[in-house]
């Protein structure tokens, strides 16, 4: 049980495209979602926390007009990088939580390599 | 200010030997949970444990043990007669009330390569 899935795993796409990764809760409902970035070689950095219904809460220097995400239902949310440039090149991770009380696990996706030429 | 710190950035070892990874985190919270995840080559975050700030039992699990300390703040893991398969990057990540609603702090991460 708990799985996320999340698509696609890897896009190319040419500067200036607008690029949507999906992240599903599969067999539950997720209140929350985070969205995380990771450079090559880097760790796991938080940029945005999703909850449903509500706007997205972006953590500090991440463009909320850049990465726009919408968590329209309980089992979906989506991270658009809009305009997307070489350097938004990256490992794109989401995980996802039920309920909002601290001993509810996160479950992670296994993440979208995009590649910007 | 980096919350987890997993000073070992590399580490290589030779199979069958044993292997500690550390990581220190810092929190003014007093609820908090703690992670380790492995990351292997081809992405995606494989979970191995999760430990919360109430529970300082040690746990074994297989060939994976994990020693969590308040007083030094640290969660260490042990893995031992390692084998080529450990070989990747190993995450230990903070989670807490105060930041972000429970969103993962991530250490820097400490790749582990395991030869024959």
């Amino acid at each position: 049980g708990a799985v996320v899935s999340q698509h696609p795993s890897w896009v190319i796409c040419k500067s200036g495209t607008s690029v949507k990764i999906e992240c599903r809760s599969l067999d539950f409902q997720a209140t929350t979602m985070f969205w995380y970035r990771q450079f090559p070689k880097q760790s796991l950095m938080l940029m945005a926390t999703s909850n449903e219904g509500s706007k997205a809460t972006y953590e500090q220097g991440v463009e909320k007009d850049k990465f726009l995400i919408n968590h329209a239902s309980l089992t979906l949310s989506t991270l658009t990088v809009t305009s997307a440039h070489p350097e938004d090149s990256s490992f794109y991770i989401c995980s996802a939580r039920t309920g909002t009380g601290s001993n509810q696990p996160q479950h992670f996706g296994d993440g979208t390599r995009l590649s910007i030429l | 200010a980096q919350k987890v710190t997993q000073a070992q950035t590399e580490i290589s070892v030779v199979e069958k030997e044993d292997v500690t990874l550390d990581c220190v985190y810092e929190t003014r919270d007093t609820t908090y949970y703690l992670f380790w995840y492995k990351q292997p080559p081809s992405g995606e975050l494989v979970f191995l444990i999760r430990r919360n700030s109430f529970d300082e039992q040690n746990e074994i699990s297989g060939r994976y043990s994990w020693n969590f300390q308040k007083s030094t703040s640290s969660f260490n893991f042990t893995i031992t007669a390692s084998q080529v398969v450990d070989s990747a990057v190993y995450f230990c990540a903070l989670s807490e009330a105060l930041d972000s609603g429970y969103a993962l702090n991530f250490g820097k991460g400490t790749s582990l390569l395991v030869t024959p």
